[in-house]
């Protein structure tokens, strides 16, 4: 069935280092979304990527859409201990559905010590 | 209210033991899903709301779990029987849209009930 994947399912970083995640789809995607988790939270949602190969940034995120729509990256340039949690990316289902999303199983950033 | 509340936020349950969940999404929402989250796991769907109509419930794993929406607005989800296996976060969200168009929306989530089957 269809799957959203997520590379790494762990990153350590030290604070100040950058960190990326990266999600792949085995289904050409219309749009992927982004959610933080906080250790203990609910998902937030961070942001949605509808174009082939689009870019956004929000201050230290930067996320890309890829050409072919079935890979996105959610990229933090110098970490920040508040940017600690799990990442996840979303897309919709291809069933004839325009509501329901498969997640990724998210990838955890720590921040050592 | 001002976002997605959820109660109770914990629930120690014998085997056995019937339990509810409730989910007060945020006001006009049309949308209201349920996640199971396992720890390490992404959510994974349950069941979908448009208004009053369960529109999919493909999700839920077995029949004794059951969820309804009856004015629109709260919802419950219902575990019969409950197992070991049962055990894990229950996430509600809510978003603004419904069918109309392709657009999928930002999905605004509930703290979650996390549900522990003894």
């Amino acid at each position: 069935g269809q799957q959203v994947m997520q590379i790494p399912q762990y990153q350590h970083v030290q604070e100040g280092e950058d960190f990326t995640t990266y999600c792949n789809s085995s289904t050409t995607l219309s749009n992927i979304q982004w959610y933080k988790q906080r250790p203990g939270g609910h998902p937030v949602f961070l942001i949605q990527l509808v174009k082939s190969g689009e870019v956004k940034k929000q201050k230290r995120l930067t996320f890309q859409f890829g050409e072919a729509k079935k890979n996105s990256s959610l990229h933090i340039t110098a970490t920040q201990t508040t940017d600690v949690g799990t990442y996840f990316c979303a897309g919709p289902s291809v069933r004839d559905s325009n509501y329901q999303l498969i997640w990724g199983a998210g990838t955890k950033l720590i921040i050592k010590p | 209210g001002a976002g997605v509340s959820q109660s109770p936020r914990y629930k120690v349950a014998k085997r056995g033991q019937d339990v509810a969940l409730r989910c007060d999404p945020i006001s006009g929402h049309v949308s209201l899903f349920w996640y199971q989250q396992a720890l390490g796991q992404g959510p994974e769907f349950l069941t979908y709301f448009q208004n009053e109509a369960q529109l999919d419930k493909s999700g839920l794993p077995s029949d004794r779990f059951f969820a309804e929406r009856p004015e629109g607005s709260v919802s419950t989800l219902k575990i019969q029987r409950t197992q070991q296996e049962d055990s894990a976060v229950y996430l509600c969200a809510s978003s603004i849209g419904g069918l109309a168009g392709r657009s999928y929306n930002e999905q605004f989530f509930g703290p979650g009930t996390r549900l522990t089957v003894l």
